[in-house]
C-alpha cells in the first residue's frame, strides 16, 4: 500500500499569514495513464471532509483561490496563501493512483 | 442537487453485523462509482471500499477484506455496506461518497455511526 506522510501535524497560523501544508508518498503517484490523482481534503469542526484539490492542483468549483496545490512525483504542497478563520480545521492529501486509497495522518491548522 | 444520505448506523456487539445504506439522488447513480469512507472517533480519514458504476469490480481496505461487502442497486440508487465479523477498532462513522475518475468527488453523505461495544 503507498503510505502518505504529512508535515507538519499541527499547524499555528496568523490570520492574513499564509500556510503550508506537505505531503510525501512513499512511491510515484504517476498512474500509468500519466495522472497523477493527488487530493486534498478539508475537514472542519463537525463537518464532513471537503474536496479542495484534485490532480495536484486543480480546484474543485466554488474553492476559494487562496488555496492552491503544487508538486510532483512523491512530493506534495497545499498552500493558503492568506488563512482566513473558515480555514480552521484538519487537512488531509489522499491518493487515488491505485487500490487501496490511502489518506495521510492530517494537518491540523488552527489560528495563533 | 447531488445528496447522499447515510443510514443503518448503530451499537452492535462484538463478532455481530450491521449493513449501512447510502440513498443517492441528483444524479445518474448508475453511471458513477461509489465509494465508502470512514473515521473513527478523534482520528483521521480511512477509505473502506470501492465498487465499479455496475458492479463489476470492488475493491477493499485490508483492514475490511473478507469481513465487509460492497455492493449497489441501481434500480434504488442505493449503496451497501453488509459489515460482518465486526470488532472495536471498526467503531467509526462511516461516510459515502461519489466516485470521479481519479478519485474521490466533492459529494460526500452526512455520516452514520457505528459502534462496536459489548
Amino acid at each position: 500500500d503507498i503510505v502518505m506522510t504529512q508535515t507538519p501535524l499541527s499547524s499555528p497560523v496568523t490570520l492574513g499569514q499564509p500556510a503550508s501544508i506537505s505531503c510525501r508518498s512513499s512511491q510515484s503517484l504517476v498512474h500509468s495513464d500519466g495522472n497523477t490523482y493527488l487530493s486534498w481534503l478539508q475537514q472542519r469542526p463537525g463537518q464532513p471532509p471537503r474536496l479542495l484539490i484534485y490532480k495536484i492542483s486543480n480546484r474543485f468549483s466554488g474553492v476559494p483561490d487562496r488555496f492552491s496545490g503544487s508538486g510532483a512525483g512523491t512530493d506534495f504542497t497545499l498552500k493558503i496563501s492568506r488563512v482566513e478563520a473558515e480555514d480552521v480545521g484538519v487537512y488531509y492529501c489522499t491518493q487515488a493512483t491505485q487500490f487501496p486509497y490511502t489518506f495521510g495522518q492530517g494537518t491540523k491548522l488552527e489560528i495563533k | 442537487q447531488v445528496q447522499l444520505v447515510e443510514s443503518g448506523g448503530g451499537v452492535v456487539q462484538p463478532g455481530g453485523s450491521l449493513r449501512l445504506s447510502c440513498a443517492a439522488s441528483g444524479f445518474t447513480f448508475s453511471s458513477y462509482g461509489m465509494h465508502w469512507v470512514r473515521q473513527a472517533p478523534g482520528k483521521g480519514l480511512e477509505w473502506v471500499a470501492f465498487i465499479r458504476y455496475d458492479g463489476s469490480n470492488k475493491y477493499y481496505a485490508d483492514s475490511v477484506k473478507g469481513r465487509f461487502t460492497i455492493s449497489r442497486d441501481n434500480s434504488k440508487n442505493t449503496l451497501y455496506l453488509q459489515m460482518n465479523s465486526l470488532r472495536a477498532e471498526d467503531t467509526a462513522v462511516y461516510y459515502c461518497a461519489k466516485g470521479r475518475t481519479g478519485g474521490l468527488d466533492v459529494y460526500w453523505g452526512q455520516g452514520t455511526l457505528v459502534t462496536v461495544s459489548s
